[in-house]
C-alpha cells in the first residue's frame, strides 16, 4: 500500500538551531514529494516539492529539503530555526498520473510538531 | 494567485440537521477538487474528489448519501453533512487543483471548516 511515514510525533528545537523533520515514503513508481506547513486551525500552505533532478530542494521561509532515493527519504530541513516556524508540518506523496486511478489527490504522513523555543 | 475560500471557517449545529459547506477558487478554475477529513492530531483523510459537472468519487469506507458532494461550477465545490452526529465533529479541509496545472504542481488548501455537532 502506498503509504508515507513521519516517525516524530513532535520535534523540539532551540531557536536559532539546525532543523531536521524526517518523512519517508512507500510508493510505487516516481512519485512527487511535498511539504507543507499548517498553523492552529488553519488549512496547509505549501513549503515545496520534489519532482526531478537535483536531489536539494529549496523552498518557501528558508526551508530545505533532501530527497534520497536509496533510502526513499524526503527530510525537511532549516539552517536556523525560529520561534515562528512553530507548527505543523505534513509530508505528501502525489502518486504518478493514472497509476491507480489517481486524479492527483496526496496521500500525507501523520504530521510532525514542531516547537521551537526561543 | 492561487487562492481557495472555504466557508464557513467554523459551525456549530444541533445532531440530525445538515450543514453545508463551501469551497471556491478565487482566482482560478478548478476542475478536480479533494475533500480531506482531518481529526484531532492526525493527519488528512481522503474522503471525495469531485470533478466539475461528474459525480465525485468517494473514498472506500465514506457514505456517500451522508457526504454530499456537489460541483456545479469550476470555481465552487460544496460538501453537505447530511443528519450529522457528534461522530461527524471534525475538521474539514478542501483543496483544490488548477485547470489546465501541471500534473506536479501543488494543490492549493482552503483554510479548513471546523464542525462541531451537539
Amino acid at each position: 500500500a502506498q503509504s508515507v511515514a513521519q516517525p516524530e510525533d513532535q520535534v523540539n528545537v532551540a531557536e536559532g538551531n539546525p532543523l531536521t523533520v524526517k518523512c519517508t515514503y512507500s510508493v510505487s513508481g516516481n512519485p512527487y514529494l511535498f511539504w507543507y506547513v499548517q498553523y492552529p486551525n488553519r488549512g496547509l500552505q505549501f513549503l515545496l516539492k520534489y519532482i526531478t533532478g537535483d536531489n536539494l530542494v529549496k523552498g518557501s521561509y528558508g526551508f530545505e529539503a533532501e530527497f534520497n532515493k536509496s533510502q526513499t527519504s524526503f527530510h525537511l530541513k532549516k539552517p536556523s530555526a525560529l520561534v515562528s516556524d512553530s507548527a505543523l508540518y505534513f509530508c505528501a506523496v502525489r502518486l504518478p498520473m493514472n497509476y491507480g486511478g489517481s486524479q492527483g489527490n496526496l496521500i500525507f504522513g501523520k504530521g510532525t510538531k514542531l516547537s521551537v523555543k526561543p | 494567485g492561487a487562492v481557495v475560500s472555504q466557508h464557513p471557517s467554523w459551525v456549530i449545529c444541533k445532531s440530525g440537521t445538515s450543514v453545508k459547506i463551501e469551497c471556491r477558487s478565487l482566482d482560478f478554475q478548478a476542475t478536480t477538487m479533494f475533500w480531506y477529513r482531518q481529526f484531532p492530531k492526525q493527519s488528512l483523510m481522503l474522503m471525495a474528489t469531485s470533478n466539475e459537472g461528474s459525480k465525485a468519487t468517494y473514498e472506500q469506507g465514506v457514505e456517500k448519501d451522508k457526504f454530499l458532494i456537489n460541483h456545479a461550477s469550476l470555481t465552487l465545490s460544496t460538501l453537505t453533512v447530511t443528519s450529522a452526529h457528534p461522530e461527524d465533529s471534525s475538521f474539514y479541509i478542501c483543496s483544490a487543483r488548477g485547470q489546465g496545472a501541471p500534473y506536479n504542481s501543488p494543490l492549493h488548501f482552503g483554510n479548513g471548516t471546523r464542525l462541531t455537532v451537539t
